[in-house]
């Protein structure tokens, strides 16, 4: 069975520094990584996903993430935090044998300190 | 513009009561799928649906139903409400077939079970 742990619930940056969340998965076969982003009172929306080829992927709002096989690990970075990034981000991962179906990671919420 | 759309937005109900939870898209998507959002458990699967008259449980299925009569909407049925129940509920939609292809959120259900 699938599973995602994210470490770090809560993660306060200010303004202008790296933002690094990270994620590990476990997979029996070679998932499909998503990275969501949820602000205050909305659904979810997507940031980034990586499916097969290159390992480090680019998203939107400047976030980008590396898979790593060997560690299992598929953490989001973005090199500047901006207010606006303030939110919940979750990790997800998913099997093509599973079809769409999504496993998500506990979230981090991110406080962005001016 | 097409869309997902969940009604109502806010719901406060009693134990014991049934609740129905509307989710409606206009992606003519055939996957959707319903999730609970509960403080450290990131989100959860509770049923999915691949196509119409197709339904199944998910992670956390116990006490909720689904049924799929037409592609644009997938209904949650809280049969008897439980204050265990309370949590934020997100529909989601997908195309089917392709497991890479991100889900597309609702704005979520904030349900509340006195």
């Amino acid at each position: 069975a699938q599973s995602v742990t994210q470490l770090g619930s809560h993660v306060s940056v200010s303004e202008g520094a790296l933002v690094l969340l990270r994620c590990n998965y476990s997979s029996s076969v070679p998932p499909y990584l998503f990275w969501y982003v949820q602000y205050p009172n909305q659904g979810l929306q997507l940031l980034l996903k990586y499916t097969t080829g290159a390992t480090l992927v680019k998203g939107i709002n400047g976030f980008e993430a590396e898979f790593k096989k060997s560690e299992t690990s598929f953490h989001l970075t973005k090199p500047s935090a901006h207010m606006s990034d303030a939110a919940e981000y979750f990790c997800a991962v998913s099997e093509q044998a599973a079809g769409n179906k999504l496993t998500f990671g506990g979230g981090t919420r991110v406080l962005v300190k001016p | 513009d097409a869309e997902i759309t969940q009604s109502p937005r806010h719901k406060i109900t009693e134990t014991g009561r049934q609740v129905t939870l509307a989710c409606h898209q206009t992606w003519n998507h055939n996957n959707m799928f319903w999730y609970r959002q509960d403080l450290g458990h990131g989100l959860r699967l509770i049923h999915y649906s691949y196509g119409v008259h197709d339904t199944n449980k998910g992670e956390v299925s116990d006490g909720y139903s689904v049924s799929r009569s037409n592609t644009e909407d997938l209904p949650l049925t809280l049969e008897s409400a439980a204050s265990s129940q309370t949590s934020v509920y997100f529909c989601a939609s997908t195309t089917s077939g392709v497991p890479t292809n991100e889900q597309f959120f609702g704005p979520g259900t904030r349900l509340t079970v006195l």
